[in-house]
Order: structure tokens, then C-alpha cells, then sequence
């Protein structure tokens, strides 16, 4: 398996919803990632974790919540979103460390009426 | 700070045409550079790493340090090859930074 599966593909919410994202990976990979991605941008790190713990943070709102519950999985919870949100929202994985390459899911859509 | 720069927003090439897409660099450490291709509906997929030097799809690119460039050549475009390309570049061992990316269309 050499695949990041994110769900759902498209999510719409209400600013007033919480909802989450999900992410997983069977690579063995220690260290997962979140990206941001709007329309004809390139993707914007928001959060590392390596080995479980959170280890960048790119100074993302608190209405972005990551979570990784154990090494193939990562969340991220979202609540009182504002319509700018809406973006691309893009996992990846990797080994970690100096040479890694990084592994990048399909996405999840994120619309915020 | 690191910055990543592609020049050009969109390239148009003809078909069997050599193409060479632009990415310079700047950083203060020791640079691992990537080049990423995102195929229309397709997720974003690494096409080359300059540490391997290998040849994907044709297409290669060699990291120059003196001219702190990383540009993606390929000697004979195809039309598959019409996609979005961002350079990246790797530091602090996981914080992978994209250039704003470079749309390439080969016209039939």
C-alpha cells in the first residue's frame, strides 16, 4: 500500500459546524503532514507531527485543530470556520528526516458557506 | 529565509519541442530540492528528487549550487506531459516549500 487516503473528497460546512478530515497511511511512515491549497496556489504547510507529537505548527488559527491518534492516522477538526478556509486541504506522509521523500494524498475539498 | 522561485506562470510548448522549466533558490543550509507534478484531477506526485540524479518521464533536472537553480529539462515534450509543476524545497529535515508553480501546456 503506497498510498495517503483522505476523507471525505468534498465537505461542505456551515461556520457554525464542527467537523473533521481524516487521513491515513499503511506506509510505515513516522512522520504526517497537513497542507493548505487554494485555487492556483501552491500548498501551504499548516502541521507536522513526527512520531506522534506535533512538531510545526505554522502559526495556523485555533479553529484548526490536528490530531494523530496513533501513527497511520491524522486529523484535523474543524470548527467555526470562515468562508477564506475553503481551500484544498492535503495530506501527506513520509519517512521524516534529512532525504525523505513526502507522499501526498487527493485531497479533501472544503467549501465554508 | 528560504525562498523558491519559478519565474513563469504558463509555458506553451509544441509537441517533440524541448522544454525547461525554471526554479532557483534561496537558502542558507544545505538544500534538497523536488520537483512535483499535479496532472489535472490527479493528486500531487513527486516526479524528481536532485539526490537521486535520476531521469523520470524524460525529464531530468540538476541542481546547480553557483547559480542556485534546480530547472526541470526534458529534450522532447509530450502532450501528456501538460500539467502543473511546483519546485520545492526540503529543510528543517520536514517542512517542504513550494514555488507558486508553473502550468505547462504542450500544444498538439
Amino acid at each position: 500500500d503506497t498510498e495517503v487516503t483522505q476523507t471525505p473528497k468534498h465537505l461542505v460546512m456551515g461556520m457554525t459546524n464542527k467537523k473533521s478530515l481524516k487521513c491515513e497511511q499503511h506506509m510505515g511512515h513516522r512522520a504526517m503532514y497537513w497542507y493548505k491549497q487554494k485555487a492556483k496556489k501552491p500548498p501551504e504547510l499548516m502541521f507536522v507531527y513526527s512520531y506522534e507529537k506535533l512538531s510545526i505548527n505554522e502559526s495556523v488559527p485555533s479553529r484548526f485543530s490536528p490530531e494523530c491518534p496513533n501513527s497511520s492516522l491524522l486529523n484535523l477538526h474543524l470548527h467555526a470556520l470562515q468562508p477564506e478556509d475553503s481551500a484544498l486541504y492535503l495530506c501527506a506522509s513520509s519517512q521524516g528526516g534529512l532525504g525523505n521523500t513526502i507522499y501526498f494524498g487527493e485531497g479533501s475539498w472544503l467549501t465554508v458557506v | 529565509a528560504q525562498r523558491v522561485t519559478q519565474p513563469e506562470k504558463l509555458l506553451s510548448v509544441f509537441k517533440g519541442a524541448p522544454v525547461e522549466l525554471k526554479c532557483n533558490y534561496s537558502y542558507s543550509g544545505s538544500p534538497e530540492l523536488f520537483w512535483y507534478v499535479q496532472y489535472s484531477r490527479q493528486r500531487l506526485q513527486l516526479l524528481l528528487r536532485h539526490i537521486s540524479r535520476e531521469s523520470i518521464k524524460g525529464f531530468t533536472a540538476d541542481l546547480n549550487k553557483g547559480e542556485t537553480s534546480f530547472h526541470l529539462k526534458k529534450p522532447f515534450a509530450q502532450e501528456e506531459d501538460s500539467a502543473m509543476y511546483y519546485c520545492a524545497l526540503l529543510f528543517e529535515a520536514n517542512n517542504l516549500f513550494f514555488g507558486t508553480g508553473t502550468r505547462l501546456t504542450v500544444i498538439p
